[in-house]
């Protein structure tokens, strides 16, 4: 059985840039939720996707948007990045109603300069 | 104020100890709740989920006190590689879809 595996590890961007981030889910899992985590805090939830459809959103503005796949993999997309986006970005698997079995990826570090 | 607050620490406590972390949620219709274990520059990992009535695995022990939106977490016999932060998660309604995060409580457990 395959993890949650996200590409790339590691990413530097210029403000006012466009970046997209990946997310393949862990074999049987249909659902992906994606999490901003900032230095010293706990990860925020951004939004969650659900047969290609997003159907969760934590507070982020739209400039935050993304998309699942037929094979369940998720893609973030932040557009006109602000210094304050960087994070470790995590996308979490899950099977749709199952609450205890989320599953992480070692994540995303996305540095804005 | 934040749904979910914890205690920062960081907690410094010696092999062989009992440290016990606690988190308080502001929710009252908050449904599922849950102790993740977070490494440095790793991602969390589920480490227990918490009943009223309490539960027990090994050397930790979690407890929920609905009454007064509190929960807690007992670590005995605490262990070098028990270091690590550890994160207070919350599910709340509408939707119960997101896991809402503490902002994480750091144990270092010394030689």
């Amino acid at each position: 059985e395959t993890g949650v595996t996200q590409s790339p590890t590691h990413l530097i961007k210029t403000r006012g840039q466009q970046v997209t981030l990946r997310c393949s889910s862990q074999s049987g899992h249909n659902t992906v939720s994606w999490y901003q985590q900032a230095l010293g805090q706990g990860p925020q939830f951004i939004f969650q996707y659900y047969r290609e459809e997003e159907n969760g959103r934590g507070n982020f503005p739209p400039r935050f948007s993304g998309l699942q796949f037929p094979n369940y993999s998720s893609e973030l997309n932040v557009n006109a990045l602000e210094l304050d986006d960087s994070a470790l970005y995590l996308c979490a698997s899950s099977l749709a109603g199952d609450l205890y079995g989320y599953t992480f990826g070692s994540g995303t570090r996305l540095t804005v300069v | 104020r934040k749904e979910v607050e914890q205690d920062p620490g960081p907690f410094n406590v010696p092999e062989g100890a009992t440290v016990a972390f606690n988190c308080t949620y502001s929710n009252s219709a908050s449904q599922s709740f849950f102790w993740y274990r977070q490494d440095c520059r790793k991602e969390p990992k589920l480490l227990m989920s918490v009943y009223s009535s309490g539960n027990e695995d090994g050397r930790f022990t979690a407890q929920l006190n609905r009454a007064s939106q509190y929960i807690s977490l007992l670590i005995r016999d605490s262990k070098l590689s028990d270091s690590a932060t550890y994160l207070c998660v919350v599910i709340s309604p509408p939707g119960r879809r997101a896991l809402t995060f503490g902002s994480g409580t750091r144990l270092q457990v010394q030689p």
